[in-house]
């Protein structure tokens, strides 16, 4: 079956500064890949999401590429805000599909301000 | 609103008394999860619904239940709870053709 893993599990920037968080999945017929923001208390939420015919996609400071070779993704946050800080997941599953997915682990992002 | 529910959002309980989890939704989607959150585990998926009456194995399948008879509903049904069960559940869904799943409140469950 499927295994992602995602790294780091926590991570500190100074609010203003970029944040990456990476994973990596093992099934090459996964081919969307969510990220969900979690913050405390809360639900998850989805962010942003990319399908594995594009290579980068970007929504105002949130943006994920997709290495499909190397069966990795990543998110990118610029310009952090302290409401960035929360929790995020990333996740690998088939579009349209059946519904088994599979999700990292999580990083538990702060920003500092 | 187009929303998922669950009840009861916060639950404690003995080992070995069933319970069940509700959870609806009032979009019309075909496709229902139950997820269950450990820390350091993320989210891993415990059942999954295609449709009314079809159903399949997450990967943490073992010691839970469900059914789906109407399309707004899929319970996840707890048989014999025991302590390595307490954790917080999500129930999510998502229409067919789309990929974005809309999760409910959570439960969180306690097993003494």
């Amino acid at each position: 079956g499927e295994n992602v893993e995602q790294h780091p599990s926590t991570l500190s920037v100074q609010e203003g500064d970029s944040a990456v968080i990476k994973c990596t999945y093992s099934d090459s017929a996964s081919n969307y890949f969510p990220w969900y923001k979690q913050e405390l208390g809360k639900r998850p939420q989805l962010i942003i999401d990319i399908r594995s015919n594009v290579g980068e996609k970007k929504d105002q400071r949130i943006a994920v590429t997709l290495n499909k070779t190397a069966k990795h993704f990543s998110l990118h946050i610029t310009e952090t805000q302290p409401e960035d800080s929360a929790v995020y997941f990333c996740a690998a599953s088939i579009y349209r599909g059946y519904q088994k997915v599979t999700f990292g682990t999580g990083t538990k992002l702060q920003v500092i301000p | 609103e187009a929303q998922v529910t669950q009840n009861p959002r916060y639950l404690i309980t003995v080992t070995g008394k069933k319970l069940t989890v509700t959870c609806s939704q009032n979009m019309n989607h075909e496709y229902m999860s139950w997820y269950r959150q450990d820390p350091g585990l993320g989210l891993r998926q415990i059942y999954y619904s295609m449709n009314v009456e079809v159903t399949d194995k997450g990967d943490v399948p073992e010691g839970y239940k469900v059914s789906r008879k109407e399309k707004r509903n899929f319970p996840l049904i707890l048989e014999s709870p025991s302590p390595n069960q307490t954790s917080l559940y999500f129930c999510a869904s998502r229409p067919q053709g789309a990929g974005e799943q809309y999760f409910g409140p959570g439960t969180r469950l306690t097993v003494t």
